[in-house]
C-alpha cells in the first residue's frame, strides 16, 4: 500500500524556468513532510522539510507547499539550473512511529 | 565531517547465496536505518536500530534478513539465502536522535543483483 505517491516519473524544464513536482498522501496522521535529491550512484540527500502547521517553508531556491486538506504537498525549484537534474523523493512520517514513507520519485530534467 | 559509509558498492551473486553488506554511520549518530530501494521505487525502511537496540523491523523479512548493530555503532545487514526479488540497492541512514524531525543522512548505497 503506497502511502506517498508522486505521479509524475519525469519532468523536464528549461533552465531559468520554475520547476514544480508534487507528491500526494493518503495517511492524515503524518505531520512532517520532507523532500529529497538523489543523483545517480549516491545516496538521497536532504533538500528541505515542512511540518503540518506550516503550508509553506522557504529556503533559497526551493519552496515547499503542503495542502492538508488536499493531502498534497510541491516542491517548487525557482530558477530552474541543470544542476537540479536528478530524482526528487517526497517522504512523510507521523502517526504511531517515526518511520518515513517514500515517494517512487520524479526525475527531473532541466535543459540548458 | 565525514558522511555515511557503506561497502562494497556493488555485489554480484546468484540466487541461494548469502551476502552482507556493512554500514558505518554518522559519528555520534544514534539512530541508524537500513532501506531497501528496489528499481523505480522508493526506498522502504527494513529496520531501524537505536544505538545498538531494535526500535522497528516490522518489514524485514526475517526468514532470510538479519541486521545487527553491535556497540551501537557500525551495522551489518545479512540476506541468508538470497532471492531474484532481492535485487535493489541497500540504503544505510543515521541520524543524531531519533524524532521523526530529524534529518537522516544516507550512505551511497550498496546496489545487489541476484542472479
Amino acid at each position: 500500500d503506497q502511502q506517498v505517491k508522486q505521479n509524475s516519473p519525469s519532468l523536464s524544464v528549461q533552465e531559468g524556468r520554475i520547476s514544480i513536482l508534487n507528491c500526494d498522501y493518503t495517511n492524515s496522521m503524518f505531520d512532517y513532510f520532507l523532500w529529497y535529491k538523489k543523483y545517480p550512484a549516491e545516496g538521497p540527500t536532504f533538500l528541505i522539510s515542512i511540518s503540518s502547521i506550516k503550508d509553506k517553508n522557504e529556503d533559497g531556491r526551493f519552496t515547499v507547499f503542503l495542502n492538508k486538506s488536499a493531502k498534497h504537498l510541491s516542491l517548487h525549484i525557482v530558477p530552474s539550473q541543470p544542476g537540479d537534474s536528478a530524482v526528487y523523493f517526497c517522504a512523510a512520517s507521523g502517526g504511531t512511529g517515526n518511520q518515513f514513507y517514500f515517494g517512487t520519485g520524479t526525475s527531473l530534467t532541466v535543459i540548458p | 565531517e565525514a558522511g555515511v559509509a557503506q561497502s562494497p558498492r556493488y555485489k554480484i551473486i546468484e540466487k541461494r547465496q548469502s551476502v552482507a553488506f556493512w554500514c558505518n554511520p554518522i559519528s555520534g549518530h544514534a539512530t541508524l536505518y537500513w532501506y531497501q530501494q528496489i528499481l523505480g521505487q522508493g526506498p522502504k525502511l527494513l529496520i531501524q536500530f537505536q544505538n545498538n537496540g531494535v526500535v522497528d523491523d516490522s518489514q524485514l523479512p526475517k526468514d532470510r534478513f538479519s541486521a545487527e548493530r553491535l556497540k551501537g555503532v557500525d551495522s551489518t545487514l545479512k540476506i541468508q539465502p538470497a532471492k531474484l526479488e532481492d535485487s535493489a540497492v541497500y540504503l544505510c541512514a543515521s541520524s543524531l536522535v531519533k524524532v521523526s524531525t530529524d534529518t537522516q543522512y544516507f550512505g551511497p548505497g550498496t546496489r545487489l543483483t541476484v542472479l
